[in-house]
């Protein structure tokens, strides 16, 4: 069975960094993307980006690119999502998920909240 | 970017009706690869349909796609109870980047 295992929420606060994770197993980590998805309270889901664990492709929405860094460590198949300077707009819950080869996402975490206070 | 407007933002019906949600992209799609998710209150997103028709795994036969040109459609042939949720379409490509979803229809209960 895939699974996507994610880390447990966190409370920060402004300025601080933070790594949140993701897990895979049930399946050959390195040979799928593993995207992260934005969800803040109340609203749709938005893209931010998307890496191959294999060779640590990474590919950002634009309005994302230098605001947070994906990556992975396909030796214990987890990926990662990275603030260095976490902001109050930063509250939300972050989804980790599986791309399938064509390219939609067929498993998805079970989401971790992120809370960043000032 | 595509943009991806769903409509209508809210949707008020009963079991046992049929549900017609609209998803309509800015520019044309190729392929066509659209899928589209339920989400739940408190629950992670999940894959309904891609490819515009094909049924997840698992997913009832009570659910379909369908596509014309930028138009797609998600039909909910009878709803269940458990089928009230939010639905999000989302465009996607052989390329892994460049993802867009719609706001999201929410199917509320009448």
């Amino acid at each position: 069975e895939v699974q996507l295992v994610q880390s447990g929420a966190e409370v920060k606060k402004v300025g601080e960094s933070l790594t949140i994770s993701c897990k895979g197993s049930g399946y050959r980590f390195t040979h799928y993307w593993v995207g992260w998805v934005r969800q803040m309270s109340g609203k749709g889901l938005e893209w931010m980006g998307t890496i191959y664990p294999d060779d640590s492709d990474t590919r950002y929405r634009p309005s994302f690119q230098g605001q947070v860094t994906i990556s992975a460590d396909k030796s214990t198949s987890t990926a990662y999502l990275h603030w260095s300077t976490l902001k109050a707009s930063d509250t939300a819950i972050y989804y980790c998920a599986r791309r399938e080869a064509i390219g939609y996402f067929d498993s998805w975490g079970q989401g971790t909240l992120v809370i960043v206070s000032s | 970017e595509i943009v991806l407007t769903q409509s209508p933002g809210t949707l008020s019906l009963s079991p046992g009706e049929r549900a017609t949600l609209s998803c309509r992209a800015s520019q044309s799609i190729s392929s066509p690869y659209l899928a589209w998710y339920q989400q739940k209150r408190g629950q992670a997103p999940r894959l309904l349909i891609y490819g515009a028709s094909s049924r997840a795994a698992g997913i009832p036969d009570r659910f379909s796609g369908s596509a014309s040109g930028t138009d797609f459609t998600l039909i909910i042939s009878r709803l269940e109870p458990e089928d009230f949720a939010v639905y999000y379409c989302q465009q996607y490509g052989t390329t892994p980047g460049g993802y867009t979803f719609g706001q999201g229809t929410k199917l509320e209960i009448k």
